[in-house]
């Protein structure tokens, strides 16, 4: 089975500029979760969805938006690209089975360097 | 307060020794998951081993072990018979009330030595 996707794997850009990230999951997962690793703020949660619905959002600005398809692809993007936005941004799929928890598989993580 | 502190920044460790990286979390919540990643150079997070909050006894996995000690809100990753793929980052990591958002310590960078 492949795993989690995501597209590209590095990215440049300048301040100002939007970017969209892509997250494919695993076949069967509907539940994907984007997290921001940065050197300074470590692994931040960005935000959960889960059948095309938003069900969690972490503590990031207007700016960060993300949206999931009816094939549980999920995009992220993010818009007026700012210094402190480079980052590995991380994908992660899980089935959201009723077992006691939800195993996260992440991709290889999308890395973005703004100018 | 932190939800996950890991207190060691960077560890060095002989190959072939055992090695335990240290993990205390901070939850009001009585159902919760503790969970421990890996992350090589490469960036990606492979998942290691998983304690849920009601699970009595230590979780383990090959040679991951989980020492978890509630009352004391710890939860430090034991490897046994370290190798050199073992150098990376390690992640402690809080699930809370089956809520999906994972929340991720600082990090360990482990370095083994030959």
């Amino acid at each position: 089975k492949a795993g989690v996707t995501q597209t590209p794997r590095y990215l440049i850009k300048t301040r100002g500029q939007q970017v969209t990230l892509s997250c494919s999951p695993i076949s069967g997962h509907r539940s994907v979760s984007w997290y921001q690793q940065t050197p300074g703020q470590g692994l931040q949660f960005l935000f959960e969805y889960f059948s095309e619905t938003q069900r969690n959002k972490g503590n990031f600005p207007g700016r960060f938006s993300g949206r999931q398809f009816s094939n549980s692809r999920s995009e992220m993007n993010v818009s007026t690209l700012e210094l402190g936005d480079s980052a590995l941004y991380l994908c992660a799929s899980s089935l959201l089975t009723s077992g006691s928890y939800n195993e996260q598989f992440f991709g290889p993580g999308t890395r973005l360097t703004v100018l | 307060a932190q939800k996950i502190t890991q207190t060691q920044p960077g560890m060095f460790v002989q190959e072939k020794e055992a090695v335990t990286l240290d993990c205390t979390y901070d939850t009001s919540d009585q159902s919760y998951g503790l969970f421990w990643y890996k992350q090589p150079s490469s960036g990606e997070m492979i998942f290691l081993i998983y304690q849920g909050s009601y699970d009595e006894q230590n979780a383990t996995e090959g040679r991951y072990s989980l020492n978890f000690q509630k009352a004391r809100k710890s939860a430090n990753l034991v490897i046994s018979a370290s190798q050199l793929g073992d150098s990376a980052m390690y992640f402690c990591a809080i699930t809370e009330n089956r809520d999906d958002k994972i929340i991720f310590g600082k990090g360990t960078r482990l370095h083994i030595l030959p």
